[in-house]
């Protein structure tokens, strides 16, 4: 079975930090991976994808992946209290395959 | 530019009663999931569809659970004899696919209360 998995939470970091979100996955064949934003009683929100192994930058967002490992994480820099959300890793297998979520991991910002 | 429509926004229901969650994709999205949401858990995959196709629907319950995506109009997710258990919040997701890569967005999501 395809799982994916993040850190239990909450994390809780300081205005101005650097927030490190992290997540594993089981199916070796899986070939695309995001990042989704959810504020609480509202929908999942698109941050970033990647599907190549290395960094992928977008403002303060920094997406990793290392395929070896099975590891994907998001880095948020320059920590704000706006980001403060749960925050989904989700992972696809194939053009044909639904993305699986993980449970995701309550971010906290304090100001 | 709309994005991604569902209804209706809150659904009550009594045990025994049918509900029924439409889902318009964005414009020009040909594939359509819906997820399931229990309250601090993460996104259950349900069932994806193509147009008058279901290609995946191994997250869907055996019975009362049923999902179509025809030809013409919304994707409608249909619970029959509702259970307290059902009640979540239900969210519809659409997307294009290029090659191997599905980016999928979100719509606001039908919370049904089973009472």
């Amino acid at each position: 079975q395809k799982e994916v998995e993040q850190n239990s939470g909450p994390l809780s970091v300081p205005e101005g930090a650097i927030a490190s979100l992290n997540c594993t996955y089981s199916d070796r064949g899986s070939q695309s991976f995001f990042w989704y934003r959810q504020y609480s009683g509202k929908s999942p929100e698109l941050i970033m994808f990647i599907y190549s192994n290395g960094d992928k930058e977008d403002g303060r967002f920094t997406a990793q992946l290392n395929k070896a490992s099975q590891y994907v994480s998001l880095l948020i820099r320059d920590s704000q209290p706006s980001d403060s959300a749960t925050y989904l890793c989700a992972v696809n297998s194939g053009a044909n395959s639904k993305l699986t979520f993980g449970k995701g991991i309550t971010l906290s910002v304090r100001p | 530019n709309a994005g991604v429509m569902q209804n209706p926004r809150h659904l009550v229901r009594r045990r025994g009663q049918e509900a029924r969650l439409r889902c318009s994709p964005m414009k020009g999205h040909s594939h359509v999931y819906w997820y399931r949401q229990l309250p601090e858990e993460g996104l259950k995959f349900m069932v994806y569809l193509q147009k008058e196709n279901i290609i995946d629907e191994s997250g869907m319950p055996k019975e009362r659970f049923s999902a179509e995506f025809p030809k013409e109009g919304p994707s409608i997710l249909r619970i029959q004899q509702v259970v307290r258990g059902d009640s979540a919040a239900y969210f519809c997701a659409s997307s294009l696919v290029y090659g191997t890569l599905t980016e999928a967005f979100f719509g606001q999501g039908t919370r049904l209360t089973v009472v």
